[in-house]
């Protein structure tokens, strides 16, 4: 089945401590994104790819930080710099056609718990 | 700074009373409007794109439109598998892809 794997679907950190959130897609897309999502507030973007060994700073990447050396994998380090870390963490993918007609799609969410 | 609001905030339905969802946005030259259907503790679902003024679409009992200043996403005879909440966003021409959400619209219905 195609699609985008997210794990784990509950991570829990300690203060102090990075942690990684997985993001795969087997969908050949070429572009990926790491969004943050509380309650009561819209999606807001930390991350995005859309090459590999290339990605841009979102609206809330500070304490956040991320690679793409392949193109199926877009993992996000979460930072003892980020203070306030619990929150649903969303990766999605798209193509690119040059066109701006690119949709999203979502994988299933990690949530992010401090102990 | 492109701006999404959708309203109202929460919507309770009874089984089979129709209603709509508002979604206001600003944008700089708007490249597309995006719906999404969301459950509790899962990823967003895509629902439709909309390209540009006076385009509709439709899935099953939800029906998508679009103004130069706002979406609606009508529900026709929702069901209780219809409870969730729905999502907008738009993607701005200048903005690299990059995709601004409203906050959502979360609908109950009750049978």
């Amino acid at each position: 089945d195609g699609g985008i794997t997210q794990s784990p679907k509950y991570l829990f950190r300690k203060e102090g401590q990075n942690v990684t959130l997985s993001c795969e897609q087997n969908l050949n897309h070429d572009a990926m994104y790491w969004y943050r999502q509380d309650p009561g507030q819209g999606l807001r973007l930390i991350y995005y790819s859309q090459i590999v060994n290339d990605f841009q700073k979102g609206d809330i990447a500070e304490g956040y930080s991320v690679s793409r050396e392949k193109k199926e994998s877009f993992p996000l380090t979460v930072t003892s710099a980020q203070k306030n870390p619990t929150a649903f963490y969303l990766c999605a993918s798209s193509i690119i056609l040059g066109q701006g007609k690119e949709t999203q799609y979502f994988g299933p969410g990690t949530r992010l718990l401090v102990l | 700074e492109d701006q999404v609001t959708q309203s109202p905030e929460a919507l309770r339905l009874q089984e089979g009373e129709s209603s709509s969802l508002n979604c206001s946005y600003t944008v700089s030259g708007l490249r597309g409007l995006f719906w999404y259907r969301q459950d509790p503790g899962k990823g967003p679902e895509f629902l439709f794109t909309l390209y540009s003024a006076g385009e509709e679409k439709e899935k099953e009992r939800l029906k998508a439109t679009l103004t130069k200043k706002e979406s609606f996403l009508h529900i026709t005879a929702p069901k209780p598998e219809d409870s969730a909440t729905y999502l907008c966003a738009v993607q701005a021409r200048s903005n690299d892809y990059k995709l601004s959400f409203g906050a959502g619209t979360t609908v109950t219905v009750r049978a």
